[in-house]
């Protein structure tokens, strides 16, 4: 199975802040990366698919890059309802796995 | 717009297996992926695999042997069966829709129903 690990674990900043998550694979997934972002008690919420291309809808403060075993999700400038959980995930090579979440926080 | 929606049974015993339907509405159920995913209280999401027609499936080879799912196109459902249950199971379960065109992102989950195993 590819791992996929994520950090930070969790990450407090405030509303405008520039915020960065990273996720690496343990083997290359090419641009097979998914970004999630979870609010509690919600089912998870595609972000960016690709590495880099924004679902539909989503507002283009996030942005995501990267390709082989390094990708970044980043939040550009901070609001409050982006208060959540994100997961990374590779959909290259079954079992698609995911990283183990980065807790955003709102200072 | 296309929704998805779990149900069964928010209790099943140790050792006895666990029934989930999916139901979806709003599109055909024919050329997409349709995946069970879940996530133990407070922790992350595993992927427990996906059914894309009546005999292609994949599953998580930490459930394989336990897990069997399968659709059922002109009901616009599909349905995960996990046998032998243990604690371990005790999750919420989500059903998505995975599109290959967008590598094979989930694009639309449902909302969630949650299990408990428990006797």
């Amino acid at each position: 199975d590819i791992q996929m690990t994520q950090s930070p674990s969790s990450v407090s900043a405030s509303v405008g802040d520039r915020v960065t998550i990273t996720c690496r694979a343990s083997q290359p997934v090419m641009n097979y990366l998914n970004w999630f972002q979870q609010r509690p008690g919600k089912a998870p919420k595609l972000l960016i698919y690709g590495a880099s291309i924004l679902q539909s809808g989503v507002p283009s403060r996030f942005a995501g890059n990267g390709s082989g075993t390094d990708f970044t999700l980043t939040i550009m400038s901070l609001q409050r309802e982006d208060s959540a959980i994100y997961y990374c995930q590779q959909s290259s090579s079954p079992p698609l796995t995911f990283g183990g979440g980065t807790r955003v926080e709102i200072k | 717009q296309v929704q998805l929606q779990e149900s069964g049974p928010g209790l099943v015993k140790p050792s006895e297996t666990l029934s989930l339907t999916c139901t979806v509405s709003g599109d055909p159920i024919t050329s997409y992926y349709w995946s069970w995913i879940r996530q133990p209280p407070g922790k992350g999401l595993e992927w427990i695999g996906y059914i894309y027609d009546s005999r292609s499936t994949k599953y998580n080879p930490s459930l394989e042997g336990r897990v069997t799912m399968s659709k059922d196109a002109y009901k616009k459902q599909f349905y995960l069966k996990l046998t032998s249950v243990t604690a371990a199971d005790t999750a919420t379960y989500y059903c998505a829709r995975e599109v290959e065109r967008l590598f094979h992102g989930m694009d639309v989950w449902g909302q969630g129903i949650s299990v408990t195993v428990s006797s």
